[in-house]
């Protein structure tokens, strides 16, 4: 059971916008960092978004991170095939002095 | 280029010890801290735990399911980080990955930088 809650899957048409959510609590994303992950199938994870809404270099602008409270949020904007991906977001947890993250959303582009 | 080559994965039977290693290049090994990650079998990502950089101290961290069996360390004379298991469980069973990590002051940490991975199967 992961610390931080994600839903297990969401969908949408190529094209349209998605939001995948990730909830937590004072101990983690309410007072720290979030970062969101991509992780294409069979492939090691990739850094999408760091210190709750910068992207790294590369990283298109359709990707977008937000916060608020003990909630995050991964948006995808232009939805490609090649998007399909389990999304994970991670942050510290002050109180287990661990990095926690997500179970991980599956995205399916319809 | 920035490379993390994870390596040392393999079949070991339950209750023995594996060593894990980090051979890393393209970047100044030392100026930063490094963290190990687990995957298991359809699952999703599970820290292991991190040593930061000299200059955060080294401080290392782990995972509540690992601590006081894995050991994480780290060469800056080679540019390698490691990580030594031992008293491995079936649950142990997982891709493990080698990562970059980020510290950029209290609660800000993330991961810019992964290996591919290599597998540990533990059995019984």
């Amino acid at each position: 059971q992961s610390v931080l809650t994600q839903l297990p899957s969401v969908s949408a048409a190529p094209g349209q916008k998605v939001t995948i959510s990730c909830s937590g609590s004072t101990s983690n994303i309410g007072n720290n960092d979030v970062s969101w992950y991509q992780q294409l199938p069979q492939t090691a994870p990739k850094l999408l978004i760091y210190d709750d809404n910068k992207r790294p270099s590369g990283i298109p602008d359709r990707f977008s991170g937000s916060k608020s409270g003990t909630s995050a949020t991964l948006g995808i904007t232009g939805l490609q095939t090649g998007d399909e991906a389990d999304y994970y977001c991670g942050t510290w947890d002050s109180s287990l002095s661990a990095l926690v993250f997500g179970g991980g959303t599956k995205l399916t582009v319809l | 280029e920035v490379q993390l080559v994870e390596s040392g994965g393999g079949l070991v039977q339950a209750g023995r010890s594996l060593t894990l290693s980090c051979t890393t290049s393209g970047f100044t090994f030392g100026d930063y801290g490094m963290s190990w990650f687990r995957q298991a079998p359809g699952k999703g990502l599970d820290w292991v735990g991190f040593i930061k950089k000299r200059g955060h101290g080294g401080t290392i961290e782990y995972a509540a399911s690992v601590k006081g069996r894995f050991t994480i360390s780290r060469d800056d004379s080679t540019s390698i980080a490691s990580l030594q298991m031992n008293s491995l469980k079936t649950d142990d069973t997982a891709v493990y990955y080698c990562s970059r990590l980020r510290f950029l002051g209290a609660g800000d940490y993330y991961i810019d930088v992964w290996g591919k991975g290599t597998t540990v199967t533990v059995s019984s």
